[in-house]
């Protein structure tokens, strides 16, 4: 199983330019989150999907937008980078909470965004 | 919004020791759950805890659910080079739903062979 797919896996951009990170899951999962990663601060939510059709803010959500595209895919895009959006982009899903007690994620192995 | 302390920051150990770490929290947590991030890579989940004073142990790592919900800490016994990584504290509040996961900063864990 591919699990997290998430492209590309090396990206840099100039300030100002826009791009869209794709992300993928055939695990069948709900829910499915974008997170970022920066040294010192941890995992931080940006947005995230509780279902098909349905989209909520994290934390950072300024200088984002996501779009729930199918269950399968989340993808994030970044309209106008800035160079405090250089990070390391995780996506990461779930399975049904309704489902079991299993409510762990399952991550992609990330994205590395620098913009100049 | 929430937060997860995570403590240490990092660690430098020798090939063999026990490693501890834990976590912290202002708000009551209902799951409990530990992730190991390797370098260049996603983190991937070692252990997860949903009751009050639940002990875990997953091979050498074991974590417990602290009584209060407002804890939490995972040991790794007699460490390895392949310990070597980031590992990250995350927390829910809600029992049923789609909260998302609060995540600590992370224990950056080097062993010394």
């Amino acid at each position: 199983n591919a699990g997290v797919t998430q492209t590309p896996k090396f990206q840099v951009l100039k300030t100002g330019q826009s791009m869209t990170l794709q992300c993928a899951q055939d695990m069948n999962h709900n829910s499915m989150y974008w997170y970022r990663q920066d040294p010192g601060m941890g995992l931080r939510l940006i947005y995230y999907s509780a279902s098909e059709g349905t989209t909520d803010k994290g934390e950072v959500p300024n200088g984002y937008n996501v779009s729930r595209l199918n269950k399968r895919e989340f993808s994030l895009r970044l309209e106008s980078a800035a160079p405090s959006q250089t990070s390391v982009y995780f996506c990461a899903s779930r399975v049904n909470p309704a489902v079991g007690s299993n409510s762990g994620y399952t991550f992609g192995s990330g994205t590395r965004l620098t913009v100049v | 919004g929430q937060q997860l302390n995570q403590s240490p920051q990092s660690m430098f150990i020798q090939e063999g020791e026990d490693v501890s770490m834990n976590c912290t929290s202002s708000s009551i947590f209902n799951t409990w759950l530990w992730y190991k991030q390797d370098p260049g890579e996603g983190p991937v989940l070692l252990i997860a805890l949903y009751k009050a004073g639940e002990l875990t142990s997953n091979g050498r790592l074991t974590a417990q659910f602290g009584i209060t919900r407002k804890d939490s800490f995972l040991n790794i016994s007699a460490s390895i080079p392949s310990d070597v990584g980031i590992y990250f504290c995350a927390g829910r509040i809600g029992v049923v739903g789609n909260t998302p996961l609060v995540f600590g900063k992370g224990t950056r864990l080097s062993v010394i062979a």
